[in-house]
Parts: structure tokens; sequence; C-alpha cells
């Protein structure tokens, strides 16, 4: 069975702080896609970063980084100077190859970016 | 490009009643998959519809059912409702070409259900 786990339930730093927002996930299969969505107040899921299970380059976009170490198991997101419109739940989320479109979330990480 | 478009946006219902909830997918999207978001169990998978036929199924009841219409347009209904159905519902479509594997995910604000 596939589960994603991430730990932190919430998080609150201050303005132009950095924040990693860690993600360990569980399969056994070989081939499989890792994401981040992030969540605002309105509901929509936003859809931030995708990578395949044989892709462990790390990426950065703009303030945004991630981090996959199969090692570990791991796909970390990190925010490099957090503003306050990063303020919202961030989900971490694994599908397999085969059904990639039935995806398991994680419970969601809740970013509080203070002024 | 329009997004995914949910109606209707908030709804309620009392026990027992059945309930229709709509999505419309991105042009040229012809994936659309249901899930379930509650504080208790989070985002959880309901169904996925590609050329009006199911190709995955989440663990829920068969309360839970859903069709997909040849433009791509699905409808999920969920008859005798319990209280425990109350969610906000997100329907995501994706560009999909043939059965196998699916496109970034593109999803909707929701319908949030209240069951009273």
């Amino acid at each position: 069975a596939q589960k994603v786990t991430q730990a932190q339930t919430e998080i609150s730093v201050v303005e132009k702080e950095d924040v990693t927002l860690d993600c360990v996930y569980e399969t056994r299969d070989t081939t499989y896609y890792l994401f981040w969505y992030k969540q605002p107040p309105s509901g929509e899921l936003v859809f931030l970063i995708r990578r395949n299970s044989f892709d462990e380059q790390n990426e950065i976009s703009g303030r945004y980084s991630w981090n996959f170490q199969k090692s570990t198991s791991s796909f970390n997101f990190t925010i490099t100077a957090s503003q306050v419109v990063d303020s919202a739940v961030y989900f971490c989320a694994l599908s397999l190859w085969s059904s990639a479109s039935k995806i398991i979330f994680g419970s969601g990480t809740r970013l509080s970016i203070r002024p | 490009k329009a997004g995914v478009t949910q109606t209707p946006r908030y709804l309620i219902k009392t026990r027992g009643q059945q309930v229709t909830l709509s999505c419309s997918p991105i042009s040229g999207h012809r994936s659309v998959s249901w899930y379930q978001q509650t504080p208790g169990q989070g985002l959880q998978f309901l169904f996925e519809y590609f050329s009006e036929t199911q190709r995955n199924k989440g663990n829920f009841p068969g309360r839970f059912s859903g069709r997909q219409f040849s433009n791509s347009r699905s409808e999920m209904n969920v008859s005798t409702l319990e209280l425990g159905d109350s969610a906000l519902y997100l329907c995501a479509s994706s560009f999909r070409i043939q059965a196998e594997n699916t496109g970034e995910l593109f999803f909707g604000e929701g319908s949030r259900l209240t069951v009273l």
C-alpha cells in the first residue's frame, strides 16, 4: 500500500524566513510520481510540481525548491524568503505510474507566514 | 483558457437525501477525477472517468457513483446522504491520450456539501 506522511501539521514563520516542509512516502512500486499542491483558502488545489521516480534531480523555481531523495523516501519542499501570500495548506502526494490520476495525498501542512 | 468548473459551490442537504455534483473539465481534457476532502480523513480519491468509462475507483461505498458524458463533463452522485458525507468534493481534469497514464491534474474550487 502507498502512504504519504507529512509530520508537520502546522508551521508559522515570520515573513522573509526560509521554511522547509517535510514529506516522506512509502511505496513498493519502482515507478511513481510525487507531487506538491498548494491549497489556499478558496479551496482549489494548485499544482506546484510533479517528479517521476526516475528523476532525482533537485528543482528550483523562483523561491521554491524541491529535494527528492529516494534513499530516504523523502520529497521536501523549501520556500526561500517566505511571503504572506505563501500562507496556505500544502499537500505532498504520490501516485503510481499505472494509475497516475489516483493520487494519495498526505495530511497537509498548514503554513502561516506572519508579517 | 477556462479552468475546471464545479457546480454548485455550496449546498446543504439533509440525511437520507441524494445529491448530484457537476464538473466541467478544461477544454480538451478527457479525464475527470473526483476527490473528497474532510478534516478527519483528508483528501481521498473517489473515482476517475476517461472517455465515459470509469477507470479507477477508490474505497467508497456504492452510494457514491459517477458518470461522464461525451463532452467529458462529469457528475457524481451520492445517495442516502449521511452526516459523514459532509465534505469538500473536488474535481480534477487532465489531458490523457490513452487509458494508461495521465498528465498533470488541474483542480476546481470544489463543491462544499453540508449534510444536516
